[in-house]
């Protein structure tokens, strides 16, 4: 079984707010570790595609970080701004099949 | 458009009818998923294809749930005798392979009266 943990279920910053959350996996036979952006409305859209321990990516004002061998990824997001408002996704996979978690959803308050 | 479009957005059927959904993944991309999605949940995972080979099946997938990819192009996941409990969003994905990226479509939001 995989499971796949976020944290937190939700989250509420002010603009200008630096906010992180958590996405925890077995750490055992890895593949990838996606992030995925899911606004209202909307398909969920990739951020990032991580493979490798140690990993650290970057979009903008939205960088990650992977640790695979304590099995946890961090997503950071810099300075919100109300756009970034959505539910954070993170997905867990190894050869056949991949686990999403619940999400983070953040709301951003101008 | 050449993204991934899933057919019908919409669909409210009574309990124990069948229904059928289509998708159509990005032409290039031999790996389709099925995933389900209920409020306030993330997607889980239902099935996925290499090409037109069924590779996995979640334990969700019970014995009323099929899909088939017969031509290793569009995908169809059907619903026999359907239950309220079957009422979510049901999202196809399709991406290059297991390292890669899925690109999600709409979703068909499926309401069992």
């Amino acid at each position: 079984i995989l499971n796949v943990e976020q944290s937190p279920q939700s989250l509420h910053v002010q603009e200008g707010d630096s906010t992180n959350f958590t996405c925890s996996f077995p750490s055992s036979n890895f593949y990838a570790l996606h992030w995925y952006r899911w606004e209202t409305a909307k398909s969920p859209e990739a951020l990032f595609v991580m493979t490798l321990n140690g990993d650290e990516k970057k979009k903008g004002r939205i960088s990650a970080t992977l640790n695979t061998k304590e099995g946890y990824s961090y997503l950071y997001i810099k300075g919100s701004q109300p756009e970034d408002s959505a539910t954070y996704l993170c997905a867990f996979g190894n050869n056949n099949d991949m686990r999403f978690g619940a999400g983070t959803r953040l709301t951003v308050k101008p | 458009d050449t993204g991934v479009s899933q057919d019908p957005r919409h669909k409210i059927t009574k309990r124990g009818q069948n229904v059928t959904f289509r998708c159509d993944p990005i032409s290039e991309h031999n790996r389709l998923y099925w995933y389900r999605q209920t409020l306030g949940q993330g997607p889980e995972f239902l099935t996925y294809f290499q090409n037109e080979a069924q590779l996995e099946k979640s334990r969700l997938l019970s014995d009323r749930f099929s899909a088939e990819r017969p031509k290793g192009s569009f995908s169809t996941l059907e619903i026999q005798r359907t239950e309220q409990g079957d009422s979510a969003m049901y999202l196809c994905a399709s991406s290059l392979g297991g390292y890669h990226e899925q690109f999600f479509g709409p979703g068909t939001r499926l309401t069992v009266l």
